[in-house]
This record gives C-alpha cells, structure tokens and sequence, in this order.
C-alpha cells in the first residue's frame, strides 16, 4: 500500500489479557519504529527495527512488551498481561532516510478495562 | 528525564498572522530535529527538519530556526491558515550516541488558527 498500516485501529481488552498491534510499513522501508502516545503525552519511543540488524528495544516500558519484525517487513507488538497504564494509541512508522522524516501509521487505541 | 520540551500546551492565532512554536532540548549530542503535524485521530506527519550545521531552514510557509547556544528551535508558519490546525511536535535524534532515526519527542503544542 501508499502508507503505513496499522490493525486493529481500536482495540478494547480487559487486564489481564494479551494484545497483538500489527504494523505494515511501506514497502521498501528499512527501518520501522514503534511509539506510544498516551493521553496528554508526547510520542515515547518503544522499540526500533533497522534492516538485519539487531533491534533497539531500549524503550519497552517492561518486559510485558516485545516486537518482533518478520521477514524484515510486517512487525507485531505484543503486550502480555495488560495493565490499565498501557492504555494508549500505539504508532507505528517507517522510514527509508531520516532527512524525509518517518511516515506513521494512523496508530492502534489501546484501551485496557 | 524529558530531554525535548514544548512548554506551550496551546497557541491560538489569527488567520493570516503569524505562528510561532517554541522547543527547547537538554541533551547537546542532539544534532537533527524535526516538526511533524498531527490531526486528530491520524498518525503525524512530516513537516520540516533542520541540521545542526544550519540555523535556518525554510519550505513554503514554514521555517524552522535552530539556536544551538540556546538549545532551543522555533517553527514559523506564515501566514497562519485554517487548516494548519492541529498538534505539532518537535523531535531530535542524536546521530552519535543513538540508533539511527531515533527521535525523542515533545508534549506537543495545539494550534488553533481562529478566522
């Protein structure tokens, strides 16, 4: 496709359970990220995918929270055990060069109950 | 630790005058920063970017201003139009220490451009 895409776009859980965000990024992109955005919140870096290189997870608020990038395309975030703090829209982009900025998806609302 | 700060949450401005948003950083290894826009319910999107090897760069209505004494940037849009409202974030990546394309990024300010 033209853009990012991210599925589900509205996600309702209960604690508890576990969640999977789906990212396809634009074809050709090498590098993918995931942010989060949660209410009233700047953008917080999550986790950095970059070709065969092994990823950045420097950002994964715990270890609730793992990303995997197969076949250097599609990238899946998972969120075991849900709490009600990871509540949030969850971004993800893709980039080919930083001096063109990244291009987002229109992100996943997580709303954990 | 917040290393990138927008400290105005809200701008309203008139249609046709001019908009300035303001952002201050901490870490001095940043050397690339970013503007990008956000509608509501829409992922950001890409507005301008500066090095730190210039202190101005312009593109259309926007430029981006880049005081790196101050460690503060500045995004003008002029003249303000109606469709320029929405969230604008401001980023910085610091090429050296971080993976590459890692931004960190403000709170965000909310602009709203009133006829």
């Amino acid at each position: 496709g033209a853009g990012v895409s991210q599925s589900p776009s509205n996600k309702v859980t209960e604690k508890g359970k576990d969640v999977e965000l789906r990212c396809d990024p634009i074809s050709g992109h090498t590098a993918l990220y995931w942010y989060r955005q949660s209410l009233g919140q700047g953008l917080e870096f999550l986790i950095y995918f970059q070709g065969n290189s092994a990823p950045d997870k420097s950002g994964l608020p715990s270890d609730r929270f793992s990303a995997e990038r197969t076949g250097g395309s599609v990238s899946t975030l998972t969120i075991q055990r849900t709490q009600q703090e990871d509540s949030a829209v969850y971004l993800c982009a893709s980039s080919l060069d930083l001096s063109y900025g990244y291009t987002f998806g229109s992100g996943t609302r997580l709303t954990v109950v | 630790d917040q290393q990138v700060k927008q400290n105005s949450p809200s701008l309203s401005v008139q249609e046709g005058r001019i908009s300035i948003l303001n952002c201050d950083y901490t870490n001095s290894m940043f050397d690339y920063f970013l503007w990008y826009k956000k509608y509501p319910a829409e992922g950001p999107t890409f507005l301008i970017s500066i090095s730190s090897i210039k202190d101005k760069n312009e593109d259309g209505r926007f430029t981006v201003f880049l005081n790196k004494s101050a460690k503060h940037l500045s995004l003008h849009i002029v003249p303000s139009q109606p469709g320029d409202s929405a969230v604008y974030f401001c980023a910085a990546s610091a090429s050296a220490t971080d993976s590459w394309g890692k931004l960190q990024f403000g709170a965000g300010t909310q602009v709203v451009v009133t006829p």
